[in-house]
């Protein structure tokens, strides 16, 4: 099946610093990519639709300069945290697919820890 | 907007039993539904969807949902829960809106005991 490798899977970085967290999708071509935000026992929130070689598009409250999104291939998606605080602490989680209609596939998630 | 409400935080059944996860959903237009589970600290496994055919889906591990359209409701039943059933579950609605994202319900936590 359609796997999904996210890295890394956990992180602890000090407030100020940036962290990369990437997407890649092993054995499919995702056209495109979404990275979630959640919360401890809350639900995913949605943060931003990235499409190959386009720029992203950010949801409503999600700050596009702090959450650094490059989709520029069609199997690598990144998520970068810039300037990181400790609110910025979370689980993200990306997710793939191949076409509009296919079920969204899930990395493991990284746990970002802000210290 | 397209939503989903999972009514209950928690469901406890004991192992052997049916188990059910309730699901309705608010769409405007034809539903395209997904259950999904979480372990701790790990992304979402796909289980199911329905798209358009028969109502009653099945999909991983035995799992099945129910689509009940004058109920606009999608349950998620298994008949017989194990105890590593036990997990977080997610329904979603894919929104037309965002890229054909998928908007997620708060998540119900199954808990099977022996």
């Amino acid at each position: 099946g359609a796997v999904v490798s996210q890295h890394p899977s956990w992180v602890i970085c000090k407030s100020g610093t940036s962290v990369k967290i990437e997407c890649r999708s092993l054995d499919f071509q995702a056209t495109t990519m979404f990275w979630y935000r959640q919360f401890p026992k809350q639900s995913l929130m949605l943060m931003a639709t990235s499409n190959e070689g386009s720029k992203a598009t950010y949801e409503q409250g999600v700050e596009k300069d702090k959450f650094l999104i490059n989709h520029a291939s069609l199997t690598l998606s990144t998520l970068t945290v810039t300037s990181a605080h400790p609110e910025d602490s979370s689980f993200y989680i990306c997710s793939a697919r191949s076409a509009p209609t296919s079920p969204l596939h899930f990395g493991n998630g990284t746990r970002l820890t802000v210290t | 907007a397209q939503s989903v409400a999972q009514p209950e935080d928690q469901v406890n059944v004991a192992e052997g039993n049916p188990l059910t996860v309730k699901c309705t959903y608010s769409v405007s237009g034809n539903p395209y539904l997904f259950w999904y589970v979480q372990y701790p600290n790990r992304g979402l496994q796909f289980l199911l969807k329905y798209i358009t055919g028969d109502n009653l889906v099945k999909g991983s591990y035995g799992f099945e949902a129910e689509f009940n359209k004058s109920q606009t409701s999608f349950h998620l039943k298994k008949p017989s829960a194990l105890v590593s059933d036990s997990a977080l579950y997610f329904c979603a609605v894919r929104d037309s809106n965002s890229g054909y994202a998928l908007n997620f319900g708060k998540g119900t936590s199954l808990l099977v005991t022996p």
